[in-house]
């Protein structure tokens, strides 16, 4: 299966952190993506994970434990210019070794003064 | 900056037309995916191509959407007989053969069919 769950909406306040969850259930998993979308612009990349642990970047960490299918998003400091979507995306090798990204729905986050 | 470039931005159509829409990719990606995206969902995958040749359909793709990228540079996105359903963004992202794989993705051709 493909499912792949976030929550569907968050507010945080400006300088807090906040953590975004995404729990996957799918087999041939290649690798976990984030991106992050501002509204009627293209989706850009944030973070990968492949193994598990945690990847630092910055303001922005993504975990992963694939054992328990399950991957996090941290936003450290965060700003006004953070309220985004934030999607989560499974990672599949298609024929040729080209890559297919399944995502889920996005988490809205919205950063409050 | 040379992005993945997508025309027309804005589509809007009569129901039972036909509209294609172009997407230039990063120049030296020779990955190209185009993806359909509704409002308050994620981008559902359509196709993929290996420079020239297609070499994935999603089962989303009906026989009313084709997809060409010719001489594997830029590629398009054609609907035939347009229905209200297939409002939607169309989004085009390209990536390089690398470890990661990360796709570039492009601005999107909004589609309206009235």
């Amino acid at each position: 299966g493909q499912n792949i769950d976030q929550p569907t909406e968050m507010t945080a306040t400006e300088g807090a952190i906040v953590q975004i969850n995404c729990t996957y259930q799918t087999s041939g998993f290649n690798g976990l993506f984030w991106y992050q979308q501002h509204a009627g612009e293209a989706p850009t990349f944030l973070s990968y994970n492949v193994l598990d642990g945690l990847e630092e970047k910055g303001r922005f960490s993504s975990f992963l434990s694939r054992s328990k299918g399950y991957s996090y998003l941290l936003l450290k400091e965060l700003q006004m210019k953070d309220s985004a979507s934030y999607l989560c995306a499974v990672k599949w090798v298609l024929t040729g070794g080209g890559n297919k990204l399944t995502f889920g729905t996005g988490t809205q986050l919205k950063v409050e003064l | 900056d040379t992005g993945v470039s997508q025309n027309p931005r804005h589509k809007i159509t009569k129901r039972g037309q036909n509209v294609t829409f172009r997407c230039d990719p990063i120049s030296e990606h020779n990955r190209l995916y185009w993806y359909r995206q509704t409002l308050g969902q994620g981008p559902e995958f359509l196709t993929y191509f290996q420079n020239e040749a297609q070499l994935e359909k999603s089962r989303l793709l009906s026989d009313r959407f084709s997809a060409e990228r010719p001489k594997g540079s830029f590629s398009t996105l054609e609907i035939q007989r347009t229905e209200q359903g297939d409002s939607a963004m169309y989004l085009c992202a390209s990536s390089l053969r690398t470890v990661t794989g990360e796709l570039f993705f492009g601005e999107g051709s909004r589609l309206t069919v009235l």
